[in-house]
């Protein structure tokens, strides 16, 4: 099974400023990665694909990086809205598997 | 953009049987997608159970594959998920998803509690 990681656990950032938030895999997952967000007693929402590619409808703020075994979700102005938990996600070899997740958090 | 709608018991016994359902509306169960079911216990992180495809090709997770049986059945547009043996560890919000690639459509998601 691949272990997902990221860091850090919680990312502090006031409105306005960038967020850069990562992920890495025990092995490498090609450019299978998918990044989403999830925000309380709502159901996670597709953000990335692809490790790059945005999903419909996702504003041109977000954007991923990195291929292999890391990978980096930036966030290029932090909106109000924006404040949330991150979850990356492999989808290269079953089982498929989740990092523990980030908040962001308002500073 | 197909809709989501996933049903069953909220709350299940230890050692009992766990039994949800997959409405899937504004488009159809034999669409090229897998149809997906993902958990999240309270306050943890997100676990992927099962993937199903309409042609009945199915994926799971090894860590509960001895008690999970996933189905589509077509003539409801709709797929299950079945989970035996259930333990409080198997409490969670359980989600079901479209996945193409990654989980790019999800239900608003159902808690279900084990206790007795």
């Amino acid at each position: 099974e691949i272990v997902m990681t990221q860091s850090p656990a919680t990312l502090s950032v006031s409105p306005g400023e960038r967020a850069t938030l990562s992920c890495r895999a025990s092995q490498t997952v090609s450019s299978n990665l998918a990044w989403y967000q999830q925000k309380p007693g709502q159901a996670p929402r597709l953000l990335i694909h692809g490790a790059s590619t945005r999903a419909t409808g996702i504003p041109a703020r977000f954007s991923g990086s990195g291929s292999g075994t890391e990978f980096t979700l930036t966030i290029s102005s932090l909106q109000s809205e924006d404040f949330s938990v991150y979850y990356c996600q492999q989808y290269n070899n079953w089982p498929f598997t989740f990092g523990p997740g980030t908040k962001v958090d308002i500073k | 953009q197909v809709q989501l709608q996933e049903s069953g018991p909220g709350l299940v016994k230890p050692s009992g049987t766990l039994s949800l359902t997959c409405a899937v509306s504004g488009g159809s169960i034999d669409s090229s997608y897998w149809w997906s079911w993902v958990r999240q216990p309270p306050g943890k992180g997100l676990e992927w159970i099962a993937d199903i495809y309409h042609g009945g090709n199915t994926n799971s997770n090894p860590s509960l594959q001895s008690r999970l049986t996933v189905s589509v059945d077509k003539s409801k547009n709709q797929f299950s998920l079945r989970l035996t043996s259930v333990t409080v560890a198997d409490t969670a919000v359980y989600y079901c998803a479209t996945r193409a690639w990654a989980f790019d459509n999800w239900g608003q998601g159902t808690m279900v509690t084990v206790s007795s």
